[in-house]
């Protein structure tokens, strides 16, 4: 259990583009899930945390408005890089904490990475 | 500020070795620590978790340990595989997680 996947895996698009990014809970419900990018050799950043049905909440330095995030369901929420340029070029990986049940309840698991390059 | 530091920054072994990585912090309020593997282009995977309270936990091969005074982590990994080559990921969880810069770790034939 708690699985969680991540669509696509990896993305080639031109600069100006936006690009989506979906992140799913397969066999369980997550209240919350968060979008972290990983620049090569370094470690993870968070950008934001989203609860299901109201606003993302971004980290410092992160635009909200470049990086749409939506939660519409507790098994899925939504990436979308607007306007994207190559520097937003990264690995960008979600998690989601389960809703409820079982010592795990707010653990993160996280997604396989979505691999954006930006030409 | 919250901080959590690794070390080695990589390191080599051979296959059917044991090897120990570190990883010291200084967190406030601390929560928790676990220690994830991520392979190279894939999301991280939880190893172990351990609270306050825990001094050790194990996970098959490895073996996680805490010293919540000193504020020091390890992970001991016994004999060595070569699908244990990988980044492990020192995390701490206080109201978010902080993550540590990560071992990289290459185990050869």
């Amino acid at each position: 259990g708690a699985v969680v996947s991540q669509h696509p895996s990896w993305v080639i698009c031109k600069s100006g583009t936006s690009v989506k990014i979906e992140c799913r809970s397969l066999d369980f419900q997550a209240t919350t899930m968060f979008w972290y990018r990983q620049f090569p050799k370094q470690s993870l950043m968070l950008m934001a945390t989203s609860n299901e049905g109201s606003k993302a909440t971004y980290e410092q330095g992160v635009e909200k408005d470049k990086f749409l995030i939506n939660h519409a369901s507790l098994t899925l929420s939504t990436l979308t890089v607007t306007s994207a340029h190559p520097e937003d070029s990264s690995f960008y990986i979600c998690s989601a904490s389960r809703a409820s049940g079982g010592p795990t309840v707010n653990e993160q698991f996280f997604g396989p990475g979505t691999r954006l390059t930006v030409l | 500020k919250n901080q959590v530091e690794q070390s080695p920054q990589s390191l080599i072994i051979l296959e059917g070795k044991n090897c120990t990585l570190q990883c010291n912090y200084t967190v406030s309020p601390f929560s928790n620590l676990r220690w994830y593997k991520q392979d190279t282009g894939r999301g991280p995977v939880s190893l172990t978790i351990m609270t306050f309270s825990e001094n050790t936990k194990s996970n098959g091969r490895y073996t996680a340990t805490l010293d919540a005074d000193t504020k020091q982590s390890s992970l001991h990994i016994t004999a060595s595989q070569l699908s244990d080559s990988a980044s492990y990921i020192c995390v701490v969880n206080t109201d978010k997680l902080i993550f540590g810069t990560g071992t990289r770790l290459q185990v050869f034939p």
